[in-house]
């Protein structure tokens, strides 16, 4: 398997500008979460899926945050409008739970710069 | 004050030493725990995790929880320059929300 697959590695955009952010998990995962990695706050969990349903999205910033999982295979993270303070890491991560909910891989990212 | 407490570092080491890591957390409620390792622009992956308190050994590493203090530990022996990369700690209550620790950088000179 290649692992948990994420596109675009690096976006830069202006702010205003619509962000959309995409992974492919591992296959077999029924659980996909998204996260985002700064500095400052460190890796935080926005959202969790489970069998394509969000279960708690509480992590999720601001209403310009949404996050879509249409099929079992591909999740999308859409900032808009983007602002500079979403200047981060995104990561993706699927798991294969109940029993293995602890061994989450991670993509590579998606380092987005917000401008 | 966040629920997981790691120091950043850097830690530096020379090649052989024993690197010493720990967190400390303010909530009780977490009752799994985990390391993982970030190599620069790569994204973390899962390197040990415990769900009880004592020790747990795998290879070079071991983890530590010690629940009574909210304490954990990893330890890495013999450590080797493909060791350097900056290793989080996490940990969760019953649902899948894990809370990592800020990390922290450890290079080990060759």
């Amino acid at each position: 398997d290649a692992g948990v697959i994420q596109s675009p590695r690096h976006e830069v955009t202006e702010m205003g500008q619509e962000v959309t952010l995409r992974c492919k998990p591992i296959s077999g995962h029924d659980y996909l979460f998204w996260y985002r990695q700064t500095m400052m706050r460190g890796l935080e969990l926005l959202i969790y899926f489970n069998n394509n349903v969000p279960i708690d999205d509480s992590g999720m910033p601001e209403d310009r945050f949404s996050a879509k999982m249409p099929n079992a295979s591909f999740s999308t993270l859409k900032i808009q409008p983007s602002e500079p303070r979403d200047s981060a890491v995104y990561f993706c991560a699927s798991s294969a739970g109940p029993n293995n909910r602890d061994i989450q891989y991670f993509g590579a990212g998606t380092r987005l710069s917000v401008l | 004050q966040k629920e997981v407490e790691q120091d950043p570092g850097p830690l530096s080491v020379p090649e052989g030493a024993i690197v010493s890591l720990n967190c400390t957390y303010s909530n009780s409620a977490f009752q799994y725990f985990m390391w993982y390792r970030q190599y620069s622009r790569k994204g973390p992956e899962l390197l040990m995790y415990t769900y009880s308190s004592g020790n747990k050994e795998d290879g070079r590493f071991t983890a530590q929880v010690d629940k009574s203090s909210k304490y954990i530990s990893l330890f890495i022996r013999d450590s080797q320059p493909s060791d350097s990369a900056t290793y989080l700690c996490a940990m969760r209550r019953n649902d899948y929300k894990l809370s990592f620790g800020a990390g922290t950088t450890v290079t080990v000179r060759a």
